[in-house]
């Protein structure tokens, strides 16, 4: 249990265009999902907290207006990356977590395979 | 930053050797974890100690806490090489959907 799915894991595109990169909880509802990036040879870096049917929650230096994400069930969140640029070519890793109490390691969150997106 | 210290950054050793990857944060936890991640891939979830233990074990893998000098270690007795992959602990702070900061990461090399 406990499955994690991501789509696209991976996708190119050319600058200036939107990508949109799906996080889903396939066998729980995840009351919050969260967005991390990872640059290569370097660790996960939290860009937001997504809480279903709210606002998500960025993490400083993370501009809201290029990395849209919406949140709209329990089992779906998305990340938009709005007109990609080279520098924003990262690995991007979603994590959901289920309802207090629920999870079958305690606190823990369950991670997506990750989508690599490389912006020409 | 709030971002944890792992040293080493790299390790290499022979199979059948143990490898010992330590851990640092800044602030309290709620609890650590301990993650796997091939190259280019996901992560994995190891191990997951709560700030009252001291100790934990699966399989060979071993995690230690010392909550005083805020720091963890993560043993992996008689190594394979399918054990080659980078290493990251993360700090949770509070609350049961609290973030997770992620520390540099460990490579591990495991030579057969």
């Amino acid at each position: 249990g406990a499955v994690v799915s991501q789509h696209p894991s991976w996708v190119i595109c050319k600058s200036g265009t939107s990508v949109k990169i799906e996080c889903r909880s396939l066998d729980f509802q995840a009351t919050t999902m969260f967005w991390y990036r990872q640059f290569p040879k370097q660790s996960l870096m939290l860009m937001a907290t997504s809480n279903e049917g709210s606002k998500a929650t960025y993490e400083q230096g993370v501009e809201k207006d290029k990395f849209l994400i919406n949140h709209a069930s329990l089992t779906l969140s998305t990340l938009t990356v709005t007109s990609a640029h080279p520098e924003d070519s990262s690995f991007y890793i979603c994590s959901a977590s289920p309802p207090s109490g629920r999870a079958l390691f305690g606190d823990t969150q369950y991670f997506g395979p990750g989508t690599r997106l490389t912006v020409l | 930053s709030q971002q944890g210290e792992e040293d080493p950054q790299a390790l290499s050793i022979q199979e059948g050797e143990n490898a010992t990857m330590n851990c640092s944060y800044k602030t309290s936890i709620n609890n650590l974890q301990w993650y796997r991640q091939n190259s280019g891939r996901g992560l994995v979830h190891l191990i997951l100690i709560r700030s009252n233990e001291r100790e934990k074990h699966s399989g060979r893998l071993r995690v230690t806490l010392d909550t005083s000098k805020k720091s963890s270690s993560l043993l992996i007795t008689a190594s394979r090489a399918a054990d080659t992959a980078s290493y990251f602990c993360a700090s949770s702070y509070g609350g049961s959907q609290g973030n997770l900061i992620f520390g540099k990461g460990t490579k591990l090399s495991v030579k057969p």
